[in-house]
């Protein structure tokens, strides 16, 4: 059970907006420490999508969005494409764990 | 162009070790803190061991702790995971990455992963 809960698929069609939670608790998103947001493919490792709850790294679309309230995060994606289809990772830290903590991932099909 | 490329993984039975090496090229090793994550088959990801740019701290996490050793070596531009009383639970893709310092534990560029099968 990750300490990050995310749901494990959302789905969407083209050109629509698909958001994907990271729920935490008041010893991590809540305890104020940043999200960052990663996009992996089969077989691929880990890409940063989104750092530091809304920042996008040079290159990313800005088609991908971050926020964060309380002990929640959440990305958000618009304008969905058939290459978007991949699994999405939020991860923060846990000052209660003192450990980085990754949500289980959310697989994103589209349709 | 930053690159980091792990090597040393294998199948291993349990009990067994290895030492995975990342080598890195493109940037300041020196200055980053670098990472190991792992991910086991079909699962998520999971940050094992983190160490600051001059190797003086190590963060690892409990589940690998007493087994797993990160190092590195600034004039090699590499860094290390001792692994040792592999379990069947330790099989899964392991990446080194580097820790982008823009934030808290964002990490920027990945390794392509180097896999780890424990099984007799």
């Amino acid at each position: 059970q990750s300490v990050l809960t995310q749901p494990p698929s959302v789905s969407g069609a083209p050109g629509q907006r698909v958001t994907i939670s990271c729920t935490g608790s008041s010893s991590n998103i809540g305890a104020n420490y940043d999200v960052h947001w990663y996009q992996q493919y089969p077989g691929i490792a880990p890409k940063l999508l989104i750092y530091g709850n809304n920042k996008r790294p040079s290159g990313v679309p800005d088609r991908f969005s971050g926020s964060k309230s309380g002990t929640s995060a959440s990305l958000a994606i618009t304008g969905l494409q058939a290459e978007d289809e991949a699994d999405y990772f939020c991860q923060s830290y846990d000052i209660s764990l003192s450990v980085v903590v990754f949500g289980g991932g959310t697989s994103l099909t589209v349709l | 162009e930053v690159q980091l490329v792990e090597s040393g993984g294998g199948v291993v039975r349990p009990g067994g070790s290895l030492r995975l090496s990342c080598s890195t090229s493109g940037f300041t090793f020196s200055t980053y803190w670098m990472t190991w994550v792992r991910q086991a088959p079909g699962k998520g990801l999971e940050w094992l061991a983190s160490i600051k740019p001059d190797g003086s701290e190590k963060y690892t996490v409990d589940s690998v702790k007493g087994r797993f050793t990160m190092s590195r070596d600034n004039a090699e531009n590499s860094l290390f995971l001792q692994m040792n009383s592999l379990r069947a639970e330790d099989a899964a893709v392991y990446y080194c990455a580097r820790v982008s310092g823009r934030s808290s534990y964002d990490a920027d560029y990945w390794g392509q992963g180097t896999l780890v099968t424990v099984s007799s």
